[in-house]
């Protein structure tokens, strides 16, 4: 059973659209992590959410964390090429590790 | 700069010859993880120390083993490969294991398995 749901898994859109990836459970996420991860390099992160309701910018990226703390996603304004990539969602539990299953983006120019 | 590398950056090795692979970090974290990751997947936890207490994941096969010497070095040694141990396995690590510390990735080794 997938504790952390994320979608899309994979997402090919045209430079300048915007799109939007979700992380989801069952559970109450105490904080909730999104990682970028480039071709052939480890996943860096982005940004670690903790506040039910939470909004936070990074650029063009924009990451909201649901009121009920069950939920996540991540808006990208006017996708770039530099863009493309794994996206991952990373769920803390206490020090139990629970990624999502990633979204594969690509970005055309 | 402060950071985690891993060595190599690309290893073949014969299927059930034994290998092993470094993971080095600046960074004086308390805890180092183990990831395989397989193409446009996950990664998924092998296991972690947090200091010298080894934290294995309980699908984690057998064949798969780690060592931590001291707080700098972690190696990864894969006693037997198959073909389906294939893949890129990152190292990470991180300040303490709850939920606000950021995870710290090493750029991988990519394992070739022929």
């Amino acid at each position: 059973t997938q504790l952390l749901e994320q979608s899309p898994q994979f997402l090919s859109i045209q430079e300048g659209e915007n799109l939007t990836v979700y992380c989801n459970s069952s559970s109450v996420f105490s904080s909730l992590q999104w990682y970028r991860q480039e071709p052939g390099e480890g996943p860096v992160l982005l940004v670690t959410v903790v506040t039910g309701g939470e909004v936070k910018k990074l650029k063009r990226l924009t990451f909201q964390f649901g009121d009920a703390r069950k939920d996540s996603s991540l808006h990208i304004t006017a996708a770039q090429t530099g863009d493309t990539g794994l996206y991952l969602c990373l769920w803390n539990q206490g020090g139990k590790l629970i990624f999502g299953q990633g979204t594969e983006l690509s970005v055309k120019p | 700069d402060a950071m985690v590398i891993q060595n190599p950056r690309y290893q073949v090795t014969q299927f059930g010859k034994p290998v092993t692979l470094s993971c080095s970090q600046t960074l004086n974290h308390n805890v180092m993880y183990w990831y395989q990751q397989k193409s446009s997947q996950a990664p998924k936890l092998l296991f972690h120390y947090y200091d010298k207490d080894f934290n294995n994941e309980a699908d984690t096969p057998d064949n798969f083993q780690s060592r931590r010497p001291n707080t700098s070095f972690c190696f990864l040694d894969i006693r037997s490969p198959g073909l389906g141990d294939a893949a890129m396995y990152l190292c990470a690590t991180s300040r303490g294991r709850g939920g606000g510390n950021e995870q710290f990735f090493g750029p991988g080794t990519r394992l070739t398995v022929l």
